[in-house]
């Protein structure tokens, strides 16, 4: 059985500041690995999907990498902002086609102060 | 380009009622999933419809129901409603390509 788990469960850090989220997932067989953001009470926004095949991806002040046989990702946040500020997600499909489900880990939540 | 609808946006309801949540996916997608998410935790997977037809599906009873319209909107009931239900319940879809669209949500809170 698939389990997602995401270190820390909160962090706080100053503006400014370069931060690493860490995911761990124990079944390595996953069709592909996805990072959501999602501010209080509010839909997830998705950040970043790497597919099994694929070591990293970046959009803009965000890279995600993906270690499938140490079943681990890492989200790398460069010179946070306070509008970074919400909680971070990852998310794993075990298999591709029409009957994927994506499982998740508990979230980190990022604090950004100004 | 509208993305995932999903109606209402909070709802209250009593123990041992029903509701129905309702959801549009983005266009061009065919496939939705529901997931409920507690307060604190990550979302779970309730179901998942695809052509109509419910493909797969998390550890939920079945007092959580669904259905898939031929224009790819779909609904989530739950009967016999528990206070444990209070959660928000996320709508996702997904197309031809790998990652999936979410809603914006809709909180229920049985009291």
């Amino acid at each position: 059985k698939q389990e997602v788990t995401q270190i820390p469960a909160a962090l706080s850090v100053p503006e400014g500041e370069n931060l690493v989220l860490n995911c761990s997932f124990t079944d390595s067989a996953i069709y592909n690995l996805q990072w959501f953001r999602q501010d209080p009470g509010k839909g997830l926004t998705s950040l970043l999907l790497i597919q099994s095949s694929q070591r990293e991806q970046t959009s803009g002040r965000l890279n995600a990498s993906l270690d499938k046989s140490s079943g681990r990702s890492t989200l790398y946040i460069a010179a946070s902002q306070p509008g970074d500020s919400a909680t971070y997600l990852c998310a794993v499909s075990n298999y591709g086609g029409a009957t994927n489900k994506l499982i998740f880990g508990t979230g980190t939540l990022l604090a950004v102060q100004p | 380009d509208a993305g995932v609808t999903q109606s209402p946006t909070h709802l209250i309801k009593t123990r041992g009622q029903q509701v129905t949540l309702r959801c549009s996916p983005k266009s061009g997608h065919d496939t939705v999933s529901w997931y409920q998410q507690a307060l604190g935790q990550g979302p779970q997977f309730i179901f998942q419809y695809y052509e109509e037809e419910e493909r797969q599906r998390g550890n939920f009873p079945d007092r959580f129901s669904g259905h898939q319209y031929p224009n790819y909107s779909s609904e989530l009931n739950v009967n016999a409603l528990l206070l444990g239900d209070s959660a928000l319940y996320l709508c996702a879809s997904r197309g031809k390509g790998y990652g999936y669209t979410f809603g914006s949500g809709t909180r229920l809170t049985v009291v």
